[in-house]
């Protein structure tokens, strides 16, 4: 199974910049989406094939990288943006997620 | 736009078996590629299985081939999982969600919370 790591926990105020890395233990290409959840609620489609914004998403969230390396950067944060993000790699199954990287305010 | 309605919350004992409905509503393509996402309390996401359209397969986690079982009935736009041999461990929230661009998630159920108890 191809195992996704992501960066740990981050806290940071309203206006920052802020990006999220996930790493592949093999290489994915640009298989890889990434979702934002917040409590009690189901995720929401960010991006896909590792750079593409999903319809309707701010154009503050931007995904990069290919093979194993990849960042989610939010480039404003918004008080709406705290939340927790995953990424997900589809290259092969079984589908992997990452353990999750929760987005504190500061 | 698609909308994805699960059924209700469900207690079980272990042992037993739970059948989770996803009901689809909106516009879409008639073959669907619905896929089965769970989390535990306070975990993270794990993809269980789905069906892939364009070769018509079934996949399923090695770690719960045996134990799942998921269907689509097409006249009524509903799919469905059900998990057997239910332990404590399978206490989660369970989701349904539309597969696109191969395999990400763009549409997602409600979920339905799974307890599993004695």
């Amino acid at each position: 199974d191809i195992q996704m790591t992501q960066s740990p926990n981050v806290s940071a105020s309203v206006g920052d910049r802020v990006s999220i890395t996930c790493r592949a233990s093999q290489s994915i290409s640009s298989w890889l989406a990434w979702y934002q959840q917040k409590p009690g609620r189901a995720p929401k489609f960010l991006i896909y094939r590792a750079s593409s914004l999903e319809r309707g998403v701010p154009v503050r969230f931007s995904g990069s990288g290919s093979g194993t390396e990849f960042t989610l950067t939010i480039s404003s944060l918004q008080p709406d943006d705290f939340a927790t993000y995953y990424c997900q790699q589809y290259k092969s199954y079984p589908y992997t997620f990452g353990q999750g990287t929760k987005l504190e305010i500061k | 736009q698609v909308h994805l309605v699960q059924s209700g919350a469900e207690v079980k004992k272990p042992g037993a078996s739970v059948k989770v409905s996803c009901k689809l509503t909106g516009d879409f393509p008639t073959q669907l590629s619905i896929h089965w996402v769970r989390q535990g309390p306070a975990k993270g996401l794990e993809w269980m299985g789905g069906f892939d359209p364009e070769d018509g397969e079934t996949t399923y986690a090695q770690k719960f081939q045996g134990r799942i079982i998921t269907t689509e009935d097409t006249s009524t736009d509903t799919a469905y999982m059900e998990l057997s041999s239910l332990r404590s461990e399978d206490t989660a929230m369970y989701y349904c969600a539309r597969g696109v661009v191969k395999g990400s998630f763009d549409f997602w159920g409600q979920g339905t919370l799974v307890t599993v108890s004695s």
